[in-house]
């Protein structure tokens, strides 16, 4: 079936340092794109999303580009924190461009941030 | 923002027990809420859709008799695992939201352990 992938498993960055988390995709109807931040032992909790029609979205020190062309989308954190350091996952909406609102979520990429 | 209540947050109970997890939208009301279930250092799969007023709509593989969803209210759904077994032991997730490309908000989880 479809699926979302990951291609980095786990991500090791020093504080202050740019992270960037990439993510492959396959379906090619998706239309909305999400990134989570999982802390350990709680929910995931919003990041950032992006709609089909859009290629960047920024936000608060990060950052969603998607390339459409390739089914990859991509998390850039800038001047990574320990706080950051969590497992971060790419989820596309897998109705098939309807609104129905759900969500197949990659494997996930573990970030540790290093003080 | 939008918030997410689930509870209990930790159950410990013996094999051929039922237990229900509740999951509450705190500050908007959900027509629809989905319930996930997570393996350790695996991702979100996706159980069920719960729809207020009507029976969930289950995934492939998910026993719908083996986990019970009721959504009466707009504010609440609970998943009740029945006569659990060790390995129904996991990570229960519910969110709420994430209809016309809105997402997703996501409780901080029951950790369930079936001895």
């Amino acid at each position: 079936g479809e699926s979302v992938g990951l291609h980095l498993p786990t991500l090791s960055v020093q504080e202050g340092d740019n992270s960037i988390i990439n993510c492959a995709y396959s379906n090619s109807a998706s239309d909305y794109f999400i990134w989570y931040k999982q802390e350990s032992g709680k929910g995931p909790q919003f990041i950032i999303d992006i709609r089909s029609n859009m290629d960047k979205r920024q936000g608060q020190r990060v950052t969603v580009l998607l390339n459409k062309t390739v089914k990859h989308l991509s998390l850039q954190i800038a001047a990574t924190q320990p706080g950051d350091s969590a497992v971060y996952f790419c989820a596309e909406n897998s109705s098939g461009g309807t609104s129905y609102g759900k969500l197949t979520f990659g494997q996930g990429t573990i970030l540790t941030v290093h003080p | 923002g939008a918030v997410v209540s689930q509870h209990p947050s930790w159950v410990i109970c013996k094999s051929g027990t039922s237990v229900k997890i509740e999951c509450r939208s705190l500050d908007f009301q959900a027509t629809t809420m989905f319930w996930y279930r997570q393996f350790p250092k695996q991702s979100l799969m996706l159980m069920a859709t719960s729809n207020e007023g009507s029976k969930a709509t289950y995934e492939q593989g998910v026993e719908k008799d083996k986990f019970l969803i009721n959504h009466a209210s707009l504010t609440l759904s609970t998943l009740t695992v029945t006569s659990a077994h060790p390995e129904d032991s996991s990570f229960y997730i519910c969110s709420a939201g994430g209809l016309h490309n809105q997402p997703q908000h996501f409780g901080d989880g029951t950790r369930l352990s079936i001895l």
